[in-house]
């Protein structure tokens, strides 16, 4: 199985400014034959279901806000909120569909500063 | 925009058999691949396993044993079904879409509302 690691598991950022959950997988989730990395992004907020954010690494899902975005390839990502919202309030979660078991990494829990 | 719905016992007994439905609010089982995921109270998220409409599937190897996926075009719903279960199988229960396939790699979205199971006598 492919092991996805994210850090921190928790973060306190300030109303308007940068956050930046980083996730690192076992081993590479980029498949040359379509030079895609196959890594999405999800918001959970709390009593919800898990809603996607960014898919491809960087492709930022209809309706997200641009504040949003992905980064990274092969085994190194980060997801950026450019400047944090009362509503971005949330665990987020990085998972790999490269392979199955698909997996996810353990979150990382969003706060307001 | 489609909607998904979880449905299904939210008490089952240790040993028996978990059983859910996941209606699909359109038309859209034949264009997707389609996701059963779970999440232990406070915990983080485990994916249990996929079908394809033509009832191609493929299963976490950590469950695969006791889980069956199931699909039912004509109803617009997909099923899982998970025997001989333990207290560690208490979870919400989530059933998702997978868009943007590349071949069978494809991410989660939309996401069910997802359904509570607890295992308890």
């Amino acid at each position: 199985d492919i092991v996805m690691t994210q850090s921190p598991d928790s973060l306190a950022v300030s109303l308007g400014e940068r956050a930046t959950i980083n996730c690192k997988s076992s081993q590479s989730v980029f498949y040359s034959s379509t030079s895609k990395n196959y890594l999405a992004w999800y918001q959970q907020k709390t009593g919800q279901p898990p809603s996607l954010l960014i898919y491809w690494a960087s492709t930022r899902e209809s309706g997200v806000p641009d504040r949003f975005s992905g980064s990274g390839s092969g085994t190194d990502f980060t997801l950026t909120i450019s400047s944090l919202q009362a509503e971005d309030v949330a665990v987020y979660y990085c998972q790999q569909y490269y392979s199955t078991p698909y997996t996810f990494g353990q979150g990382t829990k969003l706060e307001i500063k | 925009q489609v909607q998904l719905q979880e449905s299904g016992p939210g008490l089952v007994t240790p040993s028996e058999t978990l059983s859910l439905t996941c209606t699909v609010s359109d038309d859209s089982i034949p264009y997707y691949y389609w996701s059963w995921i779970r999440q232990p109270p406070g915990k983080g998220l485990e994916w249990i396993a996929y079908i394809y409409y033509s009832g191609f599937t493929k299963y976490n190897p950590s469950l695969e044993s006791r889980v069956t996926i199931s699909i039912d075009t004509s109803k617009n719903q997909f099923s899982l079904t998970l025997s001989s279960v333990t207290a560690a199988d208490t979870a919400v229960y989530y059933c998702a879409r997978q868009p943007y396939c590349s071949g069978e790699r494809c991410p989660l979205d939309p996401w069910g509302q997802g359904t509570l199971v607890t295992v308890s006598s």
